[in-house]
């Protein structure tokens, strides 16, 4: 079975600073996984996605992650943070290899927390 | 695209009343999926369907709960009868291939 697993609930930063947010998966085949972010009181919104190809991949608001098969790994980067990244945020993998059956494991959620 | 659309916003309901949620999905998608998301419990998946038939709902915590899709345009999730501790934010997505696209959500309040 698929899982998803993200280290440390709550992540603090500085305006300006890197935000790394980390997210590691379990999966039998080969995975398919997105980023997704909440803002309070809306719905959750596709940041990005890994499918096949480039394991490096770009998504909006200048957040980027890399998919690394050989740790098990899909962190998500943004080089400098901005006030309005404070957001939470999921990382999600596919239940089969296609993607198209449908069903996202969640993570359990991170927390980022933007200081002035 | 309005993108996908749910109803109401926000419920206040007694316990032991029937509650009814409703989604639209985004034209053209194929899978819908009703989730509900807790500070306890975090986001869970209650029910998928694909071309308006429930493949999975294994995650639906009782009998208490059912949804429905008699079209591609319109869903529904009923809770009867109601209790405090179905209290969350429940929130419908649409897919196409890859992607699901998330509903504002409605906030369910069960006193």
């Amino acid at each position: 079975a698929q899982s998803v697993t993200q280290l440390g609930s709550h992540v603090s930063v500085s305006e300006g600073a890197l935000v790394l947010l980390r997210c590691n998966y379990s999966s039998s085949v080969p995975p398919y996984l997105f980023w997704y972010v909440q803002y309070p009181n809306q719905g959750l919104q596709l940041l990005l996605k890994y499918t096949t190809g480039a394991t490096l991949v770009k998504g909006i608001n200048g957040f980027e992650a890399e998919f690394k098969k050989s740790e098990t790994s899909f962190h998500l980067t943004k080089p400098s943070a901005h006030m309005s990244d404070a957001a939470e945020y999921f990382c999600a993998v596919s239940e089969e290899a296609s993607g198209n059956t449908g069903k996202l494991i969640f993570g359990q959620g991170t927390t980022l927390q933007v200081k002035p | 695209d309005a993108g996908v659309i749910q109803s109401p916003r926000h419920e206040v309901t007694e316990m032991g009343q029937e509650v009814t949620l409703r989604c639209k999905p985004i034209s053209g998608h194929d899978y819908l999926f009703w989730y509900r998301q807790t500070m306890m419990r975090g986001l869970e998946l209650l029910i998928y369907f694909n071309n308006n038939v429930p493949i999975d709902d294994s995650g639906m915590p009782e009998d208490r709960f059912s949804a429905k899709m008699p079209n591609a345009s319109f869903s529904t999730l009923k809770i009867q009868p109601s209790e405090p501790r179905d209290s969350a934010v429940y929130f419908c997505a649409s897919k196409h291939y890859h992607e699901q696209y998330f509903g504002p959500g409605t906030r369910l309040t069960v006193t």
